[in-house]
């Protein structure tokens, strides 16, 4: 899996939206680009995954430019219970492969 | 929606035994996964297994680990001698394509 960089932590407000972004610059042709997403004492859980230009589903967005080389993640208007840790990935065949996490994004949301 | 199940939610033993922790994987996926995560730390892949074979497993999983599907529903994971340092958060995984699934954790403390 490509080696990826996320901010250590980020702080925001109930109702704002937050954009983590993940540098990838060794990404391969065929990686895709996987967030999870981890609450306290509990196991990672699936985002969203994409390849190329945008991404949405009913939990957030996925951003990623032409050369391919960062993402983004965007949570429209945070609340409470969206603070956890957010973790990049990028491989392919990451829903049959050992997945490799690194230290992740930790979001704090304040009321 | 299906889910991962794991049983016990802990579990405390003393260094040098052997320890069980069991995996409901969700019933139609057939790739299935063991890893864990140190308190404070990053989650780490153990192993990965497919067709009634391991297909994946990294450093962390020596010879005093071993992966068992003993039936069509369970997925165990045995540590033969405990250690001290085998003191983490245990996740099981299962996948059918694009997502991996993963369970609540068994919380393993050895004294």
């Amino acid at each position: 899996l490509a080696k990826t960089t996320q901010p250590i932590s980020m702080d925001s407000y109930e109702g704002q939206e937050v954009n983590i972004t993940c540098s990838h610059n060794n990404i391969a042709t065929n990686d895709y680009i996987t967030w999870y997403q981890q609450f306290p004492s509990q196991g990672p859980r699936f985002i969203i995954q994409g390849y190329k230009t945008k991404v949405t589903n009913e939990v957030a967005s996925l951003f990623i430019p032409a050369d391919r080389k960062s993402s983004t993640l965007s949570l429209p208007r945070v609340s409470l219970s969206d603070t956890a840790v957010y973790y990049c990935l990028v491989g392919v065949d990451t829903g049959r492969r050992a997945l490799t996490f690194g230290s992740g994004t930790r979001l704090q949301v304040q009321p | 929606e299906p889910e991962v199940t794991q049983t016990p939610s802990h579990q405390v033993t003393q260094m040098g035994q052997e320890v069980i922790l069991r995996c409901v994987p969700i019933s139609n996926h057939l790739y299935f996964y063991w890893y864990r995560q140190i308190l404070g730390q990053k989650v780490e892949f153990l192993v990965s297994f497919y067709n009634n074979e391991i297909s994946e497993k990294s450093e962390i999983f020596d010879d005093q680990f071993s992966v068992e599907r003993p039936d069509g529903s369970n997925f165990t994971l045995k540590i033969r001698s405990t250690k001290l340092e085998d003191s983490a958060m245990y996740f099981c995984a299962s996948s059918q394509e694009d997502e991996q699934y993963f369970g609540p954790g068994t919380r393993l403390t050895v004294t």
